[in-house]
C-alpha cells in the first residue's frame, strides 16, 4: 500500500462544477503539499499546509491531521483547470532537506 | 523572474551513452532535488542536495550521478548503468527558514533508443 493515496485517479467534470480531490496518508507528516502538473509536464506548487484550510482564488485545500486526510476543492471549474493534481507529504522535522512522498496523481478533465 | 530552468526539454540518446540533464535556479535556494516520473507512478527521488558540495542518494539513485559545485546548479548524469533510463525527469528546489515552498522545473523527457 502506498504511503500517499489519492482518489479518484481520473475525474471528468463539466465547466462550472465543484470538484473535490482526496488524499489520504499513512505516515506522520510535518506538511502536505498540493501540486498541479500541466500536460507539458511542468509542476506548480499550489499549497503547503500543516493544519486547517488555505484558499487561493477558486482553490481551497483542507487538512485533517487526526484523520490523516486532505482535500483539494476547485469551485466553478474551468477547462483551464484540466491537469494532474498531485498530493505529496513531507515527514520528520520540516527543514530545507525534508523529502517528499508523492501520490500517483489525479487526472482532472473539465469539459466546456 | 526567479525560477528553475531545465534543459533540454526533450533528449534522445543511444543506449550505452551517458547523458547529463541541466538544472539551474536563480532563487537562492539551498536545497535542490531530482525526481523521476514514470507513467502511472508517483514521482520518485533520485538525489538531493541541501548545500553546495554535498548531496545524498534518494530512493532510486542507482545508475545516476550528480554534482553540486555551485548553489545555482545541480546537474544529473544518467549513466549507462541505469537499466531503464527512458523517463520524465524533474528538478526542484526548496527555500529555507521562513519559506519552505517547493519550486519545480518544467522537466526533461529523456528517451533512450
Amino acid at each position: 500500500k502506498n504511503e500517499v493515496e489519492q482518489s479518484p485517479q481520473n475525474l471528468t467534470a463539466q465547466e462550472g462544477e465543484f470538484i473535490t480531490i482526496n488524499c489520504s496518508y499513512s505516515v506522520g507528516i510535518s506538511a502536505l503539499h498540493w501540486l498541479q502538473q500541466h500536460p507539458g509536464g511542468g509542476i506548480v506548487s499550489l499549497f503547503m499546509l500543516s493544519s486547517g484550510k488555505k484558499k487561493h482564488g477558486r482553490l481551497i485545500a483542507t487538512i485533517n491531521i487526526q484523520e490523516k486526510h486532505s482535500s483539494l476543492h476547485i469551485t466553478a471549474s474551468h477547462p483551464r483547470d484540466s491537469a494532474v493534481y498531485i498530493c505529496a507529504v513531507s515527514s520528520g522535522r520540516e527543514t530545507s532537506g525534508s523529502r517528499l512522498t508523492f501520490g500517483e496523481g489525479t487526472q482532472l478533465t473539465v469539459n466546456p | 523572474d526567479g525560477g528553475i530552468t531545465q534543459s533540454p526539454k526533450y533528449l534522445f540518446r543511444k543506449e550505452g551513452q551517458n547523458v547529463t540533464l541541466s538544472c539551474e535556479q536563480n532563487l537562492n535556494h539551498d536545497a535542490m532535488y531530482w525526481y523521476r516520473q514514470d507513467p502511472g507512478q508517483g514521482l520518485r527521488l533520485i538525489y538531493y542536495s541541501q548545500i553546495v558540495n554535498d548531496f545524498q542518494k534518494g530512493d532510486i539513485a542507482e545508475g545516476y550521478s550528480v554534482s553540486r559545485e555551485k548553489k545555482e546548479s545541480f546537474p544529473l548524469t544518467v549513466t549507462s548503468a541505469q537499466k531503464n533510463p527512458t523517463a520524465f525527469y524533474l528538478c526542484a528546489s526548496r527555500g529555507t527558514f521562513l519559506n519552505y515552498g517547493y519550486t519545480f522545473g518544467s522537466g526533461t523527457r529523456l528517451t533512450v533508443v
